[in-house]
């Protein structure tokens, strides 16, 4: 049973432009979702978070919407740069020690 | 201030076989959090542990078991090396319920 559902695997845009990558998820406990960033052959790196008490947090081209009616996240990214090419996972932390439920994950590809 | 290291990068085992993977955090984390990735999957928890001396199960512990004999130290155990553990691993350490810091991985392969 995912709790977290990455439903693009992939998504390409033109630099420049804005990328919208989604999140939906399916348990009401969870308080607070985190993004992360991959490049391969390396760890995860975090990008940016929002609480569930907000709908909206920003950080300078990265703005996380959050809509808990519908259970939803989206991280838009504008203007999208080539370095921004990597695998965005929504990561919401729960449990004893909050550990992560990862989505399965979006790639993607900022063409120049 | 190294982060989060791991040892190896890279490893092939034949099936049967054991090994430690070896996770070290220079930030004075209590959290610390083993992870496995496989292909077009998020990563997935194995076991975790909330302070020196402690540890428990994650998702998927079946066939891995750890340690956390000291606070900066977190090993994780394949006492017999399967196909299906094929997997990169992933450790992880935080100070607090949010944000963890993942290490760069090691690539294992189970032939």
């Amino acid at each position: 049973d995912q709790q977290v559902k990455q439903n693009s695997p992939s998504l390409s845009v033109q630099e420049g432009r804005i990328s919208i990558l989604n999140c939906d998820y399916t348990n009401s406990m969870f308080d607070y979702f985190l993004w992360y960033k991959k490049y391969p052959a390396e760890g995860p790196t975090f990008l940016i978070s929002i609480s569930s008490i907000k709908d909206k947090n920003e950080d300078g081209r990265f703005t996380v919407f959050l809509n808990k009616s519908a259970k939803h996240l989206s991280l838009h990214i504008v203007p999208s740069q080539p370095g921004d090419s990597a695998v965005y996972f929504c990561a919401p932390p729960a449990g004893s020690a909050r550990q992560l439920t990862f989505g399965s994950g979006t790639q993607l590809t900022v063409l120049p | 201030n190294a982060g989060v290291t791991q040892t190896p990068k890279f490893r092939v085992l034949k099936t049967g076989q054991s090994m430690t993977l070896l996770c070290a955090q220079d930030m004075n984390h209590e959290y610390m959090y083993w992870y496995r990735q496989d292909p077009g999957m998020g990563l997935r928890l194995i076991h975790y542990s909330v302070g020196e001396g402690t540890t428990a199960k994650g998702e998927v512990p079946d066939g891995y078991n750890v340690s956390r004999l000291k606070k900066q130290n977190f090993l994780l155990g394949l006492e017999s090396a399967a196909p299906s553990q094929t997997s990169v691993y992933f450790c992880a350490s935080s100070w607090d319920y949010y944000e963890q810091y993942f290490g760069p991985g090691t690539r294992l392969t189970v032939t």
